[in-house]
């Protein structure tokens, strides 16, 4: 696609539930990253997808949080047993595997746990 | 640790003033280094990048940012404000030689714009 796809926009889920987040890239993209924002502060990696290498997944916060992504393609990124901390934009961003090139955000999924 | 560190998280400038944000990064090494701007209720948009060439990076909508490896900074500029300038701008490094690392992000800093 012609952007970095994120759905759903806004969710809204009870403590407890789990959560599942999707992420497209952009076509032919190799690299795709998931990051975290909380109200009012920056950007916290999460995990990072290069190719068929494996991940670094030094940023997830905890065992609850787990990510796939299969190729070169979608990304999804679950969330178990939710807590109201991890209420919280979450971003996902692709790029051509040339990092230097920067970083193609999506718009991001409002996660709200209630 | 690497880090990047911005300097305010507010910042607050009158229109047409000068627009100055400031970053620095933790590393010896010369790091690959961008500014993003993110608009209210929008997504991260990249400003501009630094990637060992010119030392002045100029970006869009008239913003540029200047690298000195001595003082491991990586200051965002504007000449004159625009009101729709306000908006939130995040500093990001890559650390290391190798340009397929991770994006590590500064605080943010607000940038308000008074008429």
């Amino acid at each position: 696609g012609a952007g970095v796809s994120q759905s759903p926009s806004n969710k809204v889920t009870e403590k407890g539930k789990d959560v599942e987040l999707r992420c497209d890239p952009i076509s032919g993209h190799t690299a795709l990253y998931w990051y975290r924002q909380r109200l009012g502060q920056g950007l916290e990696f999460l995990i990072y997808f290069q190719g068929n290498s494996a991940p670094d997944k030094s940023g997830l916060p905890s065992d609850r949080f787990s990510a796939e992504r299969t190729g070169e393609s979608v990304s999804t990124l679950t969330i178990q047993r939710t807590q109201q901390e991890d209420s919280a934009v979450y971003l996902c961003a692709s790029s051509s595997g040339q990092g230097a090139q920067g970083y193609t955000f999506g718009s991001g999924t409002r996660l709200t746990v209630v | 640790a690497q880090s990047v560190t911005q300097l305010g998280s507010h910042v607050s400038v009158s229109e047409g003033a000068l627009v100055l944000l400031r970053c620095n990064y933790s590393s010896s090494v010369p790091p690959y280094l961008f500014w993003y701007v993110q608009y209210p209720n929008q997504g991260l948009q990249l400003l501009l990048k630094y990637t060992s060439a010119a030392t002045l990076v100029k970006g869009i909508n008239g913003f540029e940012a200047e690298f000195k490896k001595s003082e491991t900074s990586f200051h965002l500029t504007k000449p004159s404000a625009h009101m729709s300038d306000a908006a939130e701008y995040f500093c990001a490094v890559i650390f290391g030689s190798s340009n397929t690392g991770k994006l590590i992000f500064g605080q943010g800093t607000t940038l308000q714009v008074k008429p």
